[in-house]
């Protein structure tokens, strides 16, 4: 198992346009974590997934955004119209329900120019 | 609303010095506690997971502790090394189904 896995790395958009990012969790985590961080901040919730079910989403998910995770396996994480402000990190992470910790990706840095 | 506060916010040190990192969290009702290193523009990496029962962890030269009923986790670095230079981050969860709340972390630079 090489980790959780995210793609891309890097994605330089304009205003206004969409965006999706993947992530491929751990295989035998069932569930999986969405986190964005800005320059100089802690990483902030911003939704998760037990298996295919969507159980949470944090008030920083405005309605631009949506996550899907088909078949409980890889997520993808959509801005519509993104915004100067979603500029930032987006972190994924998985972890096995019980008292395992999470397990990080390597994030994809999205700047919206 | 659980907060996790991170002190210092920087801390630079010479290389080979022991140190501390602190960390406190306002509700003790938490499930675990869990240190990352984050190195600039990279994802985090996992360096210790507490049990909210157990009261410390260690991983080679490093060791966090957990005083839960004061809010309190510390993470000890022994002999520094410039390698050591990075971010690190203390996250708290609130419960089973709780997510991992992030202090801002403290960003540390071993001087050679």
């Amino acid at each position: 198992d090489t980790g959780v896995s995210q793609n891309p790395r890097h994605k330089i958009t304009k205003r206004g346009q969409n965006v999706t990012f993947r992530c491929d969790p751990i295989s035998e985590h069932n569930r999986l974590y969405w986190y964005r961080q800005t320059l100089g901040q802690g990483p902030e919730f911003l939704t998760y997934f037990q298996n295919e079910a969507q159980l949470e989403k944090s008030r920083l998910l405005s309605d631009r955004f949506s996550a899907e995770r088909p078949k409980g396996s890889f997520s993808t994480l959509e801005i519509q119209r993104t915004e100067q402000g979603d500029s930032a990190m987006y972190l994924c992470a998985s972890s096995q329900q019980g008292a395992g910790g999470y397990t990080f990706g390597s994030g994809t840095r999205l700047t919206v120019v | 609303k659980q907060e996790v506060t991170q002190i210092p916010a920087a801390l630079s040190v010479p290389e080979g010095e022991n140190l501390v990192l602190n960390c406190s969290f306002t509700d003790s009702a938490i499930y675990n506690l869990q240190w990352f290193r984050q190195d600039p523009g990279k994802g985090l990496t996992s360096l210790l997971l507490i049990q909210s029962s157990q009261r410390e962890q260690t991983s080679g030269r490093l060791n966090a502790s957990l005083d839960k009923s004061s809010g309190r986790s510390t993470l000890y670095i022994a002999a520094s090394q410039p390698g050591d230079s990075a971010t690190y981050l203390c996250a708290v969860r609130g419960g089973s189904q709780g997510n991992l709340i992030f202090g801002k972390g403290t960003k540390l630079s071993v001087k050679p």
